[in-house]
């Protein structure tokens, strides 16, 4: 298994509070992604990261930025926290081989009152 | 506007028998199509994929089939067994790299 790893895994938290959710790679690929999956939508990009500080916007990165200042980390932050961003969030990394083959990390179940 | 859609959110399908799990896209320029499960409190991960220059891809159990002329590919899963319920979710890699997910269909595979 891709070594991934997310903390925290479930969180509780209150319209308005800053939320960082956190990823973590052992396997020193290149491309980081995080996801929100939502029932009727799948998977949709947030963000995504092709190297150390290169970042970009995915389909819904509206309320959402991120950061990535080493290679095995990759930060999600809420800087304000809506109800609407209640989820379940991934983390994915990729080497970008001969197709984009993602492996994903466990999961945050993120819950905004 | 989804670009990729499952449209059946369920399936249940009596075990040993064929799991047909189908997927429909609009994008003609997608380069590969890749199919993942999905366990309860877990990530997704990779099953199978295939290129858009295939017709079919076969591992084990597992087949993929890709019908380019009506954007659609289905996968095939012979013979079912229980450990195969889960969510499957079929995704398009676009020419930026990035992969444009399905909303997922959940299998369940009676014993």
């Amino acid at each position: 298994d891709a070594g991934i790893t997310q903390s925290p895994r479930h969180k509780v938290t209150e319209t308005g509070t800053p939320v960082t959710l956190r990823c973590h790679q052992t396997e020193n690929h290149r491309y980081m992604y995080w996801y929100r999956q939502d029932p009727g939508h799948g998977l949709r990009l947030i963000h995504y990261s092709y190297g150390v500080k290169d970042t970009d916007k995915g389909e819904v990165s509206d309320g959402y930025s991120v950061s990535r200042s080493k290679t095995e980390d990759f930060l999600l932050t809420l800087e304000s926290a809506t109800s609407s961003q209640t989820s379940v969030y991934f983390c994915a990394i990729s080497g970008r081989g001969e197709y984009n083959e993602q492996f994903f990390g466990p999961g945050t179940r993120l819950t905004v009152l | 506007d989804q670009q990729v859609k499952q449209n059946s959110p369920s399936l249940s399908v009596q075990e040993g028998r064929i799991s047909i799990l189908n997927c429909d896209y609009t994008n003609s320029m997608f380069d590969y199509f890749l199919w993942y499960k999905k366990y309860p409190a877990e990530g997704p991960t990779f099953l199978i994929s295939i290129s858009s220059i295939k017709d079919k891809n076969e591992d084990g159990r597992f087949t993929v089939f890709l019908n380019k002329s009506a954007k659609h590919l289905s996968l095939h899963i012979v013979p079912s067994q229980p450990g195969d319920s889960a969510v499957y979710f079929c995704a398009a890699e676009n020419q930026g790299g990035k992969l444009i997910f399905g909303q997922g269909t959940e299998l369940s595979v009676k014993p």
